[in-house]
């Protein structure tokens, strides 16, 4: 079946600091992948996505990239803020399916 | 624009009760998806509809879980005979879909508590 792994957290990182939160995945065919934030007290958002092999998706500095070589869809940022601490969940659409498939989360704490 | 929302924001029902949450999806969305997350853990599909059609309820735990768009706009989804393992955060998404790209918005969700 299909399925996300992503790694565990929570990830403590200084202002500033380099984030790689990864993501792999288990599908058959091609799915589309996101990544979805979740700030504390509000609901999902969707952060970024790519919908074929080799695609990067990028929105607020954050950046992945679709490797279906490696099946994964690691997330980076080159510098954290203290905003962008909250819940990070890396998902799939499967190819003809509508649902998404969610990783557990990780949590981003960052610090000043 | 208003986004999606839901309620109640929170419930808590005594083991036995029925509840019913309700999902109001952004305007124009003809997919409507319900989604079950356990505390810690990522959200897991239970169903969704297009317009008023429940095209996949595959997630859905067990027979006492229930949901419905009678007019292809609001959706409520139903649990019968609450048990604890119900305790969760029921999401409810929507989206228009476009040219095969499809992204889910989702609402804020209810917190229901089982006791």
């Amino acid at each position: 079946g299909n399925s996300v792994t992503q790694m565990e957290g929570p990830v403590t990182l200084s202002e500033e600091a380099f984030l790689t939160i990864n993501c792999t995945y288990t599908a058959t065919g091609y799915p589309s992948l996101f990544w979805y934030v979740q700030y504390p007290g509000e609901g999902l958002q969707l952060l970024l996505k790519a919908t074929k092999a080799d695609d990067k998706g990028s929105n607020k500095g954050f950046e992945a990239t679709y490797r279906k070589e490696t099946t994964s869809f690691h997330l980076e940022k080159g510098s954290v803020q203290v905003s962008d601490s909250a819940v990070y969940f890396c998902a799939l659409r499967a190819e003809g399916r509508r649902a998404l498939t969610f990783g557990s989360g990780t949590r981003l704490q960052v610090q000043p | 624009g208003a986004g999606v929302s839901q309620s109640p924001r929170y419930k808590v029902a005594k083991r036995g009760q029925d509840v019913a949450l309700r999902c109001d999806p952004i305007s124009g969305h003809v997919s409507l998806f319900w989604y079950q997350q356990a505390l810690g853990q990522g959200p897991e599909f239970l169903t969704y509809f297009q317009n008023e059609a429940q095209l996949d309820k595959s997630g859905l735990p067990s027979d006492r879980f229930f949901a419905e768009r009678p007019e292809g706009s609001v959706s409520t989804l139903k649990i019968q005979r609450t048990q604890q393992e119900d305790s969760a955060v029921y999401l409810c998404a929507s989206s228009l879909m476009v040219g095969g790209s499809e992204t889910q918005y989702f609402g804020p969700g209810t917190r229901l508590l089982v006791l």
